[in-house]
């Protein structure tokens, strides 16, 4: 099956800095790739997606890279704040018989300093 | 509309009691499951459901069974319940269309001593 690793496990930056969370996948079948951001002690919620045929895209400071050669995809978060401190997962998604199956990574605990 | 709602919030159990995690979502979705969370794990799937009716094993079922009741509600219970099933539970629907986001409920901080 499907195996998503994710790096770095923490990451703390200095507000204003730039963040940058990488995954692999292992399944070249995957073709849906989201993120997702969970608040301490909230449920995740979806902040960005990428699907296989875009190769990046944007919404505002946060970013998100897909390279399909390599299996690999990444969150860039710029301009840093305090509110963006949380933990961020990432997933790839398969659609096996027409069902969606998401494999999500270890997650990435995001510290921003103020 | 209330999105995905579970219960309980919070539970404690001791080795071998059984219980049921509630799961309700009232936006027409068909897919539907249920993740474990636990530190340095990430969300691991336990068991979903496509579609009203159907269930099927995820990467972590051992110990777990589910119910599909309607198309609004997926159940999920623990037999007889061990620590190695401490955890945070989420249930999760997908949207119908494309757009394939996945909305969690707020999560079962289940205990078993």
């Amino acid at each position: 099956g499907e195996n998503v690793e994710q790096h770095p496990s923490t990451l703390s930056v200095q507000e204003g800095d730039s963040a940058v969370i990488k995954c692999t996948y292992s399944d070249s079948a995957s073709n849906y790739f989201p993120w997702y951001k969970q608040e301490l002690g909230k449920r995740p919620q979806l902040i960005i997606d990428i699907r296989s045929n875009v190769g990046e895209k944007k919404d505002q400071r946060i970013a998100v890279t897909l390279n399909k050669t390599a299996k690999h995809f990444s969150l860039h978060i710029t301009e840093t704040q305090p509110e963006d401190s949380a933990v961020y997962f990432c997933a790839a998604s398969i659609r096996p018989g027409g069902y969606q199956k998401v494999t999500f990574g270890i997650g990435t605990k995001l510290q921003v300093i103020p | 509309n209330a999105g995905v709602t579970q219960t309980p919030k919070f539970q404690v159990l001791k080795t071998g009691q059984s219980m049921t995690l509630q799961c309700a979502q009232d936006m027409n979705h068909n897919s539907m499951y249920w993740y474990r969370q636990d530190p340095g794990m990430g969300l691991r799937l336990i068991y979903y459901s496509a579609s009203e009716g159907t269930t099927d094993k995820g990467e972590v079922p051992n110990g777990y069974n589910v119910s599909r009741l309607n198309k609004r509600e997926f159940s999920l219970r623990l037999e007889s319940a061990a620590p190695s099933q401490t955890s945070v539970y989420f249930c999760a629907s997908r949207t119908p269309t494309t757009n394939e986001k996945l909305f969690f409920g707020s999560g079962t901080q289940l205990s078993v001593l």
